[in-house]
């Protein structure tokens, strides 16, 4: 069974800085990871989406990494800002879609000010 | 905007009566995903329709769980006799077969009292 785990589970940091969020999962057969963001009490958004032969994505100042051999993803958030505050989401899809995404518990990140 | 609609955003209800949400994907998206989330975790998946059938579901769906998806547009999901337990987070996503990235909704934040 597929396990998904994200660390850290909280970060605050000052606002500017660049920081890495990390993921990791159990079985490497995967299809693609997808890192999602939430906003309290609201659905995820799609962040950006690596398929299982990509190395990585890039999405303005966000860039995601995936190592499948080692079970391994990162997502790293440039020049951090008040709004990137939220809850970032890992997910992994291990059976091509009809077993749906195997999400981690997310990182609860704080952009200060 | 033609993204992944779910109504309603809130149910409060009293244990033991049924209840039903909808889900409303995105225009042509043939895939679509029921997952529960409670606080402090991540989504888990309930269920998966291709199209108008359903091939996939979790054991988390027990038999007071329903879900349709007639003619392979919206979909509802039904729980019957509610319990405390299933206070949550019920949200829905869509894709299209191929490309696997998933849309999600708003939810439907469900609070049984």
């Amino acid at each position: 069974k597929q396990e998904v785990t994200q660390i850290p589970a909280a970060l605050s940091v000052p606002e500017g800085e660049n920081l890495v969020l990390n993921c990791s999962f159990t079985d490497s057969a995967i299809y693609n990871l997808q890192w999602f963001r939430q906003d309290p009490g609201k659905g995820l958004t799609s962040l950006l989406l690596i398929q299982s032969s990509q190395r990585e994505q890039t999405s303005g100042r966000l860039n995601a990494s995936l190592d499948k051999s080692s079970g391994r993803s990162t997502l790293y958030i440039a020049a951090s800002q008040p709004g990137d505050s939220a809850t970032y989401l890992c997910a992994v899809d291990s059976g091509g879609g009809a077993d749906g995404l195997t999400f981690g518990k997310g990182t609860h990140l704080i952009i200060q000010p | 905007d033609t993204g992944v609609s779910q109504d309603p955003r809130h149910k409060i209800t009293k244990r033991g009566q049924n209840v039903t949400f909808r889900c409303d994907p995105i225009s042509e998206h043939n895939r679509l995903y029921w997952y529960r989330q409670t606080l402090g975790q991540g989504p888990e998946f309930l269920t998966y329709f291709q199209n108008e059938a359903q091939l996939e579901k979790s054991r988390l769906l027990s038999d007071r769980f329903s879900a349709e998806r007639p003619k392979g547009s919206f979909s509802t999901l039904e729980i019957q006799r509610t319990e405390q337990g299933d206070s949550a987070m019920y949200l829905c996503a869509s894709s299209y077969g191929q490309s696997p990235e998933a849309f999600f909704g708003q939810g439907t934040r469900l609070t049984v009292v």
